[in-house]
């Protein structure tokens, strides 16, 4: 079956560079998320790659795709204190599934 | 507009009670779902809807009954439930029934559930 890890702390101070890192069991997922979860909030799509993609980069947001190692990760640049949240990453795997991982709470320190 | 409501935000009931959770969106989704969350836990699917039929069931027990009236609109109806039920219930969608280009999947901010 699907399965996707991440490290569930990564702490940062403000200003640097936060990387978030996941592994992916499932060869033939189409699509990976990343998704910030906010406390008592929802949901919030960050971005997507395809599986086809090595790079993607949307402002301070940059992912990277090693298909070969199901390796992604999240690079967030010049990272501030209202990034401070918990960041799913997930695979769109089987037809209409995507499997979230645990998620990993990014605290920024002042 | 990328959109999807939930409501109520939150929300306690009874282990009798019968009580609804609804979400709507208005981007032409066809594929609706929802997610539960408990705390310090990713989501996990229950159910996907695909232009307007029940197209999975992630073996959900029947105190939970999805509805989906129309593309825009879906429900889940809830009665008996237990205390262990009381978690963050996310409504998404996306843009087609299949993963396909471009069919990434938008969450609401949820209705948080309390059974008491």
């Amino acid at each position: 079956g699907e399965d996707v890890e991440q490290s569930l702390f990564l702490s940062v101070r403000e200003g640097d560079s936060s990387v978030i890192n996941c592994t992916y069991t499932d060869s033939s997922s189409t699509y990976l998320y990343w998704y910030k979860q906010e406390p008592g909030a929802g949901l919030q799509l960050l971005t997507y790659i395809f599986s086809n993609m090595d790079m993607k980069q949307d402002q301070r947001l940059t992912v990277l795709l090693n298909k070969k190692d199901k390796h992604l990760s999240l690079r967030i640049a010049d990272t501030q204190t209202g990034d401070s949240a918990i960041y799913f990453c997930a695979e769109g795997g089987g037809y209409q599934k995507v499997t979230f991982g645990i998620g990993t709470k990014l605290q920024v320190i002042p | 507009d990328t959109e999807v409501t939930q409501t109520p935000k939150h929300l306690v009931m009874g282990m009798t009670n019968k009580k609804s959770l609804k979400c709507e969106q208005h981007m032409g989704h066809r594929a609706m779902y929802w997610y539960k969350q408990k705390a310090k836990k990713p989501p996990e699917l229950m159910f996907v809807y695909s232009y307007e039929k029940l197209s999975i069931n992630e073996s959900v027990p029947s105190r939970f009954s999805p509805e989906c009236p129309n593309s825009s609109l879906l429900n889940l109806h809830l009665h008996a439930l237990q205390p262990e039920d009381s978690a963050l219930y996310l409504c998404a969608s996306s843009l087609q029934g299949a993963l396909s280009s471009g069919n990434t999947i938008y969450f609401g901010e949820g209705s948080w559930l309390t059974v008491v």
